[in-house]
């Protein structure tokens, strides 16, 4: 069976700095990865996805994330931080057998700091 | 694309009343899923239809819990009775094969 670990429950940044939150996954098969984001009192938006193409996908608003196969990792990235990127974020694996079932991480939320 | 629509956004009733929660998906999506948010429990998967027919309803709660979709643009999951421990946000979301995309959820409160 998959799972998802976000290694982090919390991560603060200053506005401008880069931002990394790190997310392990298990899977027997190859896996389909997602990061969504959720801003308070809003639905799950999808960031990025990640279905066995370029292992360096590119998400909105410059948000990216590496698959590493060897790491079973798909951190995500951005390079500089805004005060809007202040969410929880939820890293993804479907299901190994039924790619409908989703396993979510428990959430990492951003803080940035002005 | 206006997205996939919940309404109400936001319920707040009392124990032992019918609630109906109301979902129309992205058109074209031929998949639908309810979920269910809390603190404690995160994102559970309440139910899964496909085509219109549901696949998966194994996280259904209990009998109190039914969700219905009678044709590719709407859907319902109905409490009754509601109970307190049911306050949730409740999402639906949508997705035409892998990805899902998610509504802005309707917060329920039973008092």
């Amino acid at each position: 069976a998959q799972s998802v670990t976000q290694l982090d429950s919390h991560v603060s940044v200053s506005e401008g700095t880069p931002v990394l939150l790190r997310c392990n996954y298990s899977s027997s098969y190859s896996p389909s990865l997602f990061w969504y984001v959720q801003h308070p009192n809003k639905g799950l938006q999808l960031l990025l996805k990640y279905t066995s193409a370029a292992t360096l996908v590119k998400g909105i608003n410059g948000f990216e994330a590496e698959f590493k196969k060897s790491e079973t990792s798909f951190h995500l990235t951005k390079p500089s931080a805004h005060m809007s990127d202040a969410a929880e974020y939820f890293c993804v694996v479907s299901d190994d057998g039924n790619d409908y079932k989703l396993s979510f991480g428990a959430g990492t939320t951003v803080t940035v700091r002005a | 694309d206006a997205g996939v629509i919940q309404s109400p956004r936001h319920e707040v009733t009392e124990m032992g009343q019918e609630v109906t929660l109301r979902c129309k998906p992205i058109s074209g999506h031929n998949s639908l899923f309810w979920y269910r948010q809390t603190m404690m429990r995160g994102l559970e998967l309440l139910i899964y239809f496909n085509n219109n027919v549901p696949i998966d309803d194994s996280g259904m709660p209990e009998d109190r819990f039914s969700a219905k979709m009678p044709n590719a643009s709407f859907s319902t999951l109905k409490i009754q009775p509601s109970e307190p421990r049911d306050s949730a946000v409740y999402f639906c979301a949508s997705s035409p094969r892998e990805t899902q995309y998610f509504g802005p959820g309707t917060r329920l409160l039973v008092l």
